[in-house]
């Protein structure tokens, strides 16, 4: 079974700080993990990664992935109010038993709170 | 575009009850996907389809679950009969070209059953 466990749970910090999060993952036949926000409502899209040791950038915040160790991080520099949120990592796998991908496996997440 | 609209924003509903959940997926999304979110279990796949084909139901969690997608704009989860434990917030999400795995997420349904 496809496994993706995060870290830590929660952490709180102050405006500035820089923060790393972690996601750790077992999957069957990988395609890509990808990193999530999720304030009040939905979930949106922060980054795709599918090659090891490529860094993604997307103004503060940035990831990076080792496929050998299985292993992503995500990166926060100077943080901000408006960063508080659940931070979701997954793995998208091919479904068993068939050709295609699309299957994506979520960890329970990383609650970041962000004092003034 | 107007994203993924789903709806109710909110359902209350009584034990034993049947509920339809709604989804409008972003026009040319090839992938519709069903989520249901808890405390307890974070984000779990119910179903997802591919050119309104089902491809993986295996989460569905029984018979009471079902689900289909007559075209390629419109989806439905329907639950019968709903137990309190069914209570959550059920997202439906779709992705296209951008990668299968880069999901575009309605604002969810909250369903409460009592």
């Amino acid at each position: 079974e496809d496994k993706v466990v995060q870290s830590p749970l929660s952490l709180v910090v102050h405006e500035g700080d820089t923060v790393t999060l972690n996601c750790s993952y077992e999957v069957t036949n990988f395609r890509s993990l990808l990193w999530y926000k999720q304030e009040k409502k939905a979930p949106t899209f922060l980054f795709m990664l599918t090659s090891s040791g490529i860094e993604k950038k997307s103004g503060r915040l940035s990831s990076i992935l080792d496929k050998k160790e299985l292993f992503s991080i995500l990166n926060i520099t100077a943080t901000q109010t408006g960063d508080s949120a659940v931070y979701l990592c997954a793995v998208e796998a091919r479904y068993a038993g068939g050709t295609s991908y699309g299957k994506l496996t979520f960890g329970q997440g990383t609650i970041l709170t962000v004092h003034p | 575009d107007a994203g993924v609209i789903q709806s109710p924003r909110h359902e209350v509903t009584e034990m034993g009850q049947e509920v339809t959940l709604r989804c409008k997926p972003i026009s040319g999304h090839d992938y519709l996907f069903w989520y249901r979110q808890t405390m307890m279990r974070g984000l779990e796949l119910l179903i997802y389809f591919n050119n309104n084909v089902p491809i993986d139901d295996s989460g569905m969690p029984e018979d009471r679950f079902s689900a289909k997608m007559p075209n390629a704009s419109f989806s439905t989860l329907k639950i019968q009969p709903s137990e309190p434990r069914d209570s959550a917030v059920y997202f439906c999400a779709s992705s296209g070209a951008e990668g299968r795995g880069h999901l575009h997420f309605g604002n969810g349904t909250r369903l409460t059953v009592t």
